[in-house]
C-alpha cells in the first residue's frame, strides 16, 4: 500500500518554463513533507520542505504547495533549467521522537530540455 | 562540512557471496539510516540507528542482512549470502533533528551510495 504516491513517473519540460511535480498521500497523520532531488550515481539531496501548518513554502526558484484537504502537494520550479533534470522524490513524515517515520514516493524523473 | 561518506561506490559479486558496506555519517548526527533503492523505486528503509541502538529494523531481511553501528558513529551493513534480487543501490543517511514551533523535524543527508550488482 503506497501511502505517498507520485503518479507521474516522468515529466519533460522546456527550459525557462514551469515544472510542476505532484505528490498525493493517504495518511492524514503526516505532518511534514520533504522534496529530495537525485542525480544519477549520487544520493538524494534535500531540496525543500513544508510543515502541515503551512500551505506554501518558497525557496528561490522552488515553491512547494500543500493542500491538506486534498492530501496533495506539488513542487513548482520556475524557471526550469537543464541542471534541474533529475529524479524528484516526495517524502512524508509522521510521529515523534524515535517513532518518526519517513515514507517515500517512487519518484518523478524530470527532463528539462534546452 | 563533510557529508556522509560511503564505500565502496561500486561492488560486483556473485550470488551466495558476502559483501559489506561502510558508512561514516556527518559528525554529530545521532541518527543513521540504511536504505535500499532498486531502480525505479523510492528508497526502502532497511534499518535505523539512534546512536548505537537499533530503532527500527522491521524491514531488514535478518536471515541474510545484518548491520551494526559501533560506538554510535560509523556503521557497516553486511549481506551474507547475497541473492540476485539484492542488486540495488545501498544508501546511508544521517539526520539533523531540529525544532520547528515545538515540533521535532528531521532532514536526512545521504551519501553517494554503493551500487551493488549480484550476478
Amino acid at each position: 500500500d503506497q501511502q505517498v504516491k507520485q503518479n507521474s513517473p516522468s515529466l519533460s519540460v522546456q527550459e525557462g518554463r514551469i515544472s510542476i511535480l505532484n505528490c498525493d498521500y493517504t495518511n492524514s497523520m503526516f505532518d511534514y513533507f520533504l522534496w529530495y532531488k537525485k542525480y544519477p550515481a549520487e544520493g538524494p539531496t534535500f531540496l525543500i520542505s513544508i510543515s502541515s501548518i503551512k500551505d506554501k513554502n518558497e525557496d528561490g526558484r522552488f515553491t512547494v504547495f500543500l493542500n491538506k484537504s486534498a492530501k496533495h502537494l506539488s513542487l513548482h520550479i520556475v524557471p526550469s533549467q537543464p541542471g534541474d533534470s533529475a529524479v524528484y522524490f516526495c517524502a512524508a513524515s509522521t510521529g515523534a521522537g524515535n517513532n518518526r517515520k519517513l515514507i517515500w514516493g517512487l519518484g518523478t524523473s524530470l527532463a528539462v530540455n534546452p | 562540512e563533510a557529508g556522509v561518506a560511503q564505500s565502496p561506490r561500486y561492488k560486483i559479486i556473485e550470488k551466495r557471496q558476502s559483501v559489506a558496506f561502510w558508512c561514516n555519517p556527518i559528525s554529530g548526527h545521532a541518527t543513521l539510516y540504511w536504505y535500499q533503492q532498486i531502480l525505479g523505486q523510492g528508497p526502502k528503509l532497511l534499518i535505523q540507528f539512534q546512536n548505537n541502538g537499533v530503532v527500527d529494523d522491521s524491514q531488514l531481511p535478518k536471515d541474510r542482512f545484518s548491520a551494526e553501528r559501533l560506538k554510535g558513529v560509523d556503521s557497516t551493513l553486511k549481506i551474507q549470502p547475497a541473492k540476485l534480487e539484492d542488486s540495488a543501490v545501498y544508501l546511508c543517511a544521517s539526520s539533523l533533528v531540529f525544532l520547528e514551533k515545538d515540533r521535532v523535524r528531521e532532514k536526512l543527508f545521504f551519501g553517494s551510495g554503493t551500487q551493488l550488482s549480484v550476478l
